[in-house]
């Protein structure tokens, strides 16, 4: 099946303790990206990689770390989470950005206190 | 900048019954994609519909449409004959550059 896994679906850490948030995907596919979805802010994208190795900044950047060793797997790393990173995150990827329909995981529950 | 507003946080609609999404969105750029995403309480992002900037033809997908006024650079989702289905969050992103920008949302909810 097509699809795009995200690994954990829910976490609740404290300030300052380093984390990794997997994102897989079996598709193929180029593209991928990390978003964080807020109340009354929609969706903001965090990183973007239009390949492996390469990566640039979305809208928010500050606090996020991500990586593209191979394609299938695009990782975000929270080096020292802080309390205004409590979000969801959706990992998504598509072919080539464009016209493509972007698929998107099923979401990580991040809380930090 | 690039910006998408949506300017209705919530609508409602009866079953059955046409309801008009409203999307702005502002960039510099003549070279874009413009989408409808929803999403569920299930919080899965699902494509709805797409268009390419450089075609006037409004998209249709079966109940949805968009009526694409790329002056006032505005992209609308009509949905017809409202499903209980349909009640969901819609975003309307559009992607340029590489980077995709999304709005804050419309949230729909069906009568029935």
């Amino acid at each position: 099946e097509a699809q795009v896994t995200q690994n954990p679906r829910y976490l609740i850490t404290v300030t300052g303790k380093k984390l990794t948030v997997t994102c897989s995907q079996n598709m193929n596919h180029e593209y991928m990206s990390w978003y964080r979805q807020d109340p009354g802010l929609g969706l903001r994208q965090i990183y973007y990689s239009m390949n492996v190795e390469v990566t640039d900044k979305g809208d928010v950047p500050e606090g996020y770390k991500v990586s593209r060793k191979e394609k299938r797997n695009f990782p975000l790393i929270l080096e020292s989470p802080s309390p205004n990173q409590t979000s969801l995150y959706f990992c998504a990827s598509t072919m080539w950005a464009g016209l493509n329909e972007q698929f998107f995981g099923p979401g990580t529950r991040l809380t930090v206190l | 900048a690039q910006t998408v507003t949506q300017s209705q946080p919530e609508m409602s609609v009866q079953e059955a019954e046409t309801v008009t999404l409203s999307c702005t969105y502002d960039t510099s750029e003549s070279d874009y994609y413009l989408f409808w995403y929803k999403q569920p309480p299930s919080r899965q992002m699902i494509l709805v519909i797409r268009q390419e900037a450089y075609k006037q033809q409004n998209a249709t997908e079966n109940r949805f449409s968009v009526n694409f006024q790329k002056a006032a650079k505005s992209f609308s989702l009509k949905i017809s004959d409202s499903q209980l289905g349909d009640a969901a969050m819609y975003f309307c992103p559009f992607n340029t550059g590489n980077q995709f920008y999304f709005g804050t949302g419309t949230s729909l909810t069906v009568i029935p």
